[in-house]
């Protein structure tokens, strides 16, 4: 069975620092890794995914995560936060098994300090 | 606009009542999906659909129902709802299935259901 783990549940960061979301999975199977951002009280929208060839990935707001097949891991940075990422992340792992099932981390949610 | 709406948005019900929250898509998606959002334990799958008259079990499937009659309609079913159904509740919609995996989800703005 897949999985997806993001460590932290909360992360706090200063505006213009460093934004590092950490997100590893298991999965017997190339997986599709994807990262969702929910603002508050509004649905998840897409920041970015992978499904096959670059490793490096990039996505909207000026985010990018990279596959790393041999540590499993799908982290997501960006490398200036503004007052305006804060908001709660989820990383997603699509099942390559046939099952077509969809599989949300925990969640994590970024703070933005002036 | 391509969108996918939830209704009602905001529900308060009482243990045993009947009720359905409707998912409608127009970007004629095939994929549909169900999931629950709780603090501490992310979005967990309900069920989804690949296509008309073909659902399938997500993670906690347990309580609730779906049909798939038309492809843009996926109407979520709490035949008789309890406390610890109380959550919130969002559908998805993807364009395509690509190889044995989904593709981007598109979300609703969910539905926030308290049962008393």
């Amino acid at each position: 069975a897949q999985s997806v783990t993001q460590l932290g549940s909360h992360v706090s960061v200063s505006e213009g620092a460093l934004v590092l979301l950490r997100c590893n999975y298991s999965s017997s199977v190339p997986p599709y890794l994807f990262w969702y951002v929910q603002y508050p009280n509004q649905g998840l929208q897409l920041l970015l995914k992978y499904t096959t060839g670059a490793t490096l990935v990039k996505g909207i707001n000026g985010f990018e995560a990279e596959f790393k097949k041999s540590e499993t891991s799908f982290h997501l940075t960006k490398p200036s936060a503004h007052m305006s990422d804060a908001a709660e992340y989820f990383c997603a792992v699509s099942d390559g098994s046939g099952t077509y099932k969809y599989i949300f981390g925990t969640g994590t949610r970024l703070k933005v300090l002036a | 606009e391509a969108q996918v709406t939830q209704n009602p948005r905001y529900l308060i019900t009482v243990t045993g009542k009947k009720l359905t929250v409707t998912c409608s898509q127009n970007m004629n998606h095939e994929y549909m999906s169900w999931y629950r959002q709780d603090p501490g334990l992310g979005l967990r799958q309900i069920y989804y659909s690949m296509n008309v008259e073909v659902t399938d079990k997500g993670d906690v499937p347990e309580g609730y129902k779906v049909s798939r009659k038309e492809k843009r309609n996926f109407p979520l079913i709490l035949e008789s709802p309890s406390p610890n159904q109380t959550s919130l509740y969002f559908c998805a919609s993807s364009l395509r299935i690509s190889g044995t995996s989904t593709d981007t989800q598109y979300f609703g703005p969910g539905t926030r259901l308290t049962v008393l």
